[in-house]
């Protein structure tokens, strides 16, 4: 069965932390790993990784494809309040051009 | 965890067919579903947001008209997409808000793959 699992569900950190988020994933045809942040209404896009140990930044944020451990992850270094937000992890797969997303991690940082 | 299911998870249709997709929430109550349209490679749009019991709110550029939205229970909602054409084939994503006293989390549902030819 296909699924994408994030760890942690919920993060409270304080301004200036660095967090990790990770997100583990099983799906038939592995086709790409896309990370997201969710703040209010849809989530926007942040990362598109297909190719395993190659690091993609952008700002403070930067994530990474392990392909062999079929996960990923998300840092976020010097968090700021404005990061707070749901991160969401989500996988394409090619059979049926299917994208199954994880539950998502809350993060909220602290003044 | 909480799970969100779609059905179809598939559907091919002729033009000027209307399908029904429908979001199911399986262990929880949801009052609160949202549904989003994926574009190509990347970014989701959210369409609208349902509440049990009452209409739904669409986002600016959505036309209820043709994305008709129901959330008629706790568990389920269905999005119909009326007198489709082409330029409608896309991936619909559904996701469901359980909220709890001490949480508030989304669940995303599989997604529905409609195909209009």
């Amino acid at each position: 069965e296909d699924k994408v699992v994030q760890s942690p569900l919920s993060l409270v950190v304080h301004e200036g932390d660095t967090v990790t988020l990770n997100c583990s994933y099983e799906v038939t045809n592995f086709r790409s790993l896309l990370w997201y942040k969710q703040e209010k209404k849809a989530p926007t896009f942040l990362f598109m990784l297909t190719s395993s140990g190659i690091e993609k930044k952008s700002g403070r944020l930067s994530s990474i494809l392990d392909k062999k451990e079929l996960s990923s992850i998300l840092n976020i270094t010097a968090t700021q309040t404005g990061d707070s937000a749901i991160y969401l992890c989500a996988v394409e797969g090619t059979g049926g051009f299917k994208t199954i997303f994880g539950a998502g991690t809350r993060l909220f940082v602290k003044a | 965890g909480a799970v969100v299911s779609q059905h179809p998870s598939r559907v091919i249709c002729k033009s000027g067919t209307s399908v029904k997709i429908e979001c199911r929430s399986l262990d929880f109550q949801a009052t609160t579903m949202f549904w989003y349209r994926q574009f190509p490679k990347q970014s989701l749009m959210l369409m609208a947001t349902s509440n049990e019991g009452s209409k739904a709110t669409y986002e600016q550029g959505v036309e209820k008209d043709k994305f008709l939205i129901n959330h008629a229970s706790l568990t389920l909602s269905t999005l119909t997409v009326t007198s489709a054409h082409p330029e409608d084939s896309s991936f619909y994503i559904c996701s469901a808000r359980a909220l709890t006293p001490d949480r508030d989390t989304q669940y995303f549902g599989p997604g529905t793959r409609l195909t209009v030819l």
